[in-house]
């Protein structure tokens, strides 16, 4: 298994409570992810990081932030969750150059918004 | 509006048989594509691939077909196992997105002893 770990791995939450979910890498890889998973949907990428610092958006970013202060480290933040992110959050982990094929998951949080 | 369309949320199948898991896809950009398969509180893991460049990829009992002109790739499991009891994503990309993936809805399969 890539060396990927999510926490927490469940949580729930109120409507309007701030959340921080956290991803952790010992593969040193440096680009990092997370997606979201619902039903119909797959999944689709939230926001993404090429290196320490440097952050992007992806198709569904509205309502999340994200920080990397390590190469380790990759976290996503709902400032005031909402019950439509009620969702499984996946990381993700790939190395520039190594193929598309390398791209490792962690094993979800699930997180519901009451 | 999806680009990449499983258009079966399931597909049950007797084991020993043969499963066939299919994709759709819209955007022309898209020259690789790859299949995921997920079990339950695991993250997706990959299947398998095939470059625009390729109709067709194996690897042991798992096949995939590309129909470019179609726009349609299709995944062939031979012979299913209950193992294989996941849900599979098909996934695409194109040469310049870097390792960024458009994900289908997924097809949850289901092999039956």
């Amino acid at each position: 298994d890539a060396g990927i770990t999510q926490s927490p791995r469940h949580k729930v939450t109120e409507t309007g409570t701030p959340v921080t979910l956290r991803c952790h890498q010992t593969e040193n890889h440096r680009y990092m992810y997370w997606y979201r998973q619902d039903p119909g949907h797959g999944l689709r990428l939230i926001h993404y990081s090429y290196g320490v610092k440097d952050t992007d958006k992806g198709e569904v970013s509205d309502g999340y932030s994200v920080s990397r202060s390590k190469t380790e480290d990759f976290l996503l933040t709902l400032e005031s969750a909402t019950s439509s992110q009620t969702s499984v959050y996946f990381c993700a982990i790939s190395d520039p150059g190594t193929g598309i094929e390398k791209l490792f998951f962690g094993s979800g949080t699930q997180l519901s918004v009451l | 509006d999806q680009q990449v369309k499983q258009n079966s949320p399931s597909l049950s199948v007797q084991e020993g048989r043969i499963s066939i898991l299919n994709c759709d896809y819209t955007n022309s950009m898209f020259d690789y594509f790859l299949w995921y398969k997920k079990y339950p509180a695991e993250g997706p893991t990959f299947l398998i691939s095939i470059s625009s460049i390729k109709d067709k990829n194996e690897d042991g009992r798992f096949t995939v077909f590309l129909n470019k002109s179609a726009k349609h790739l299709s995944l062939h499991i031979v012979p299913s196992q209950p193992g294989d009891s996941a849900v599979y994503f098909c996934a695409a990309s194109w040469r310049d997105a870097g390792n960024m993936l458009t994900f289908g809805g997924g097809t949850r399969l289901m092999v039956k002893p």
